[in-house]
């Protein structure tokens, strides 16, 4: 059965280019949630949507970043003007209710060079 | 989210039990205990939750003390596939509100 799909897999960019993430989640799964993972690092929250409620956007870093869904489905995370520090790998998760288990993806590498 | 505290690494012999603790003492009535494990270059991977009573699956048992202060996760007969980083996890669930913060984890090795 389909998991969790992100891609690109990989992502090289130059500073100051933007760049857009794709996750597809789990069919019928309305959570969905951005996560990133710095080197050696534990998973830093970003953002998370529940069905059709606002989403939840407390762990957004600064205004450069912004992610939306598009029919309760997919989502895109959107960085722009990307800076070194950027660069981590963005996990998505999907999860069929509120505290039902996160299913995640294997995550997009970025690399801002 | 009440905060977890782990040990940041542990090693066990494959095919012995790996028992990994969790403390959680400032965790809430309405909150669960989550456990995941991140295997390297890899999303992590759902192990088994529980909110009052133990649990147990085909991955692993999760013991939760009285006072529901402290959890101890255990792998039965670990494996080498079974070395990851495990996370243990308090939060609340059921609302919109719901997220899971990670933690640093605990870094498990299974030696040969």
């Amino acid at each position: 059965g389909a998991g969790v799909s992100q891609s690109p897999s990989n992502k090289v960019t130059e500073k100051g280019k933007d760049v857009e993430l794709r996750c597809d989640p789990i069919s019928g799964h309305t959570a969905l949630y951005w996560y990133r993972q710095s080197l050696g690092q534990g998973l830093e929250f970003l953002i998370y949507f529940q069905g059709n409620s606002a989403p939840d956007k407390s762990g957004l870093p600064s205004d450069r970043f912004s992610a939306e869904r598009t029919g309760g489905s997919v989502s895109t995370l959107t960085i722009q003007r990307t800076q070194q520090e950027d660069s981590a790998v963005y996990l998505c998760a999907s999860s069929a209710l509120g505290n039902s288990p996160l299913h995640f993806g294997n995550g997009t590498r970025l690399t801002v060079t | 989210d009440a905060k977890t505290t782990q040990p940041t690494s542990m090693d066990c012999a494959e095919g012995r039990a790996a028992n990994l603790p969790c403390n959680h003492s400032t965790i809430s009535g309405n909150e669960y205990v989550y456990w995941y494990r991140q295997i390297h270059s890899q999303g992590p991977q759902y192990i088994i939750h529980g909110l009052k009573n133990n649990e147990t699956n085909e991955m692993a048992s999760l013991i939760i003390t009285e006072d529901r202060k402290s959890s101890t996760l255990i792998l039965p007969h670990a494996t080498l596939r079974d070395t990851a980083v495990y996370y243990c996890i308090v939060s609340r669930g059921g609302d919109s509100s719901y997220k899971l913060i990670f933690g640093s984890g605990t870094r498990l090795l299974v030696r040969p």
